[in-house]
């Protein structure tokens, strides 16, 4: 089973409101990490929040981490049109010499303008 | 500054032939994935490597062999391919502890 399921599965909102997604996974972590796709295209990096850390911020994008809960969510401020794509959380897990980096499902978020 | 390249990018086999999908990074990063992804399912974990000459099994590892002679090159085979193995298949490489830079994609149709 994957290791990171996303929450919703999909996500409908209008151009300037913000969008939550969340996250959870099972095991402890090392990191974890959101990413967006677009359509046909290869992932792209949006932003890493470590274990020992809370809430990280970049740009119009903030992202908390609960390891108590073993959640995340990412919020996306102030959507654009070109925001609409899929989001990915993947986990960073250490075992012994490997590090595995496993993903979810994905969240499909479409911004009306 | 090419970051990671899958080749071929669209590869079209018959059940029971075989085949060998490149994954070339130029970032000089330790480890390296191969991800399977089909509608609904997110992305997968095939096989892992992290390091020259070590590869480890992920999530969906039957049917693929991997290998990783060079730092650079994280190759994967499909020894006999089957319907099920249709797929998009990505590769990525980072750095320990940072960041994954992903490949642009290789689609399998496999008839």
């Amino acid at each position: 089973s994957q290791q990171g399921e996303e929450d919703p599965q999909a996500l409908s909102i209008q151009e300037g409101e913000n969008a939550t997604m969340n996250c959870s996974y099972k095991t402890s972590i090392n990191n974890l990490q959101w990413y967006r796709q677009n359509s046909g295209r290869g992932l792209v990096h949006l932003i890493l929040i470590r274990s020992n850390e809370r809430e990280k911020h970049s740009g119009r994008l903030r992202v908390t981490l609960d390891t108590s809960k073993k959640s995340s969510s990412l919020l996306i401020t102030a959507s654009r049109a070109a925001d609409t794509a899929s989001y990915f959380c993947a986990t960073a897990v250490y075992t012994g010499a490997n590090s595995k980096l496993t993903f979810g499902k994905g969240i499909t978020l479409s911004v009306r303008p | 500054n090419a970051g990671v390249t899958q080749t071929p990018k669209f590869r079209v086999l018959k059940t029971g032939q075989s085949m060998t999908l490149l994954c070339a990074q130029d970032m000089n990063h330790e480890y390296m994935y191969w991800y399977r992804q089909d509608p609904g399912m997110g992305l997968r974990l095939i096989h892992y490597s992290v390091g020259e000459g070590t590869t480890a099994k992920g999530e969906v590892p039957d049917g693929y062999n991997v290998s990783r002679l060079k730092k650079q090159n994280f190759l994967l085979g499909l020894e006999s391919a089957a319907p099920s193995q249709t797929s998009v298949y990505f590769c990525a490489s980072r750095f320990p502890g940072l960041e994954a830079f992903f490949g642009q994609g290789t689609r399998l149709t496999v008839v």
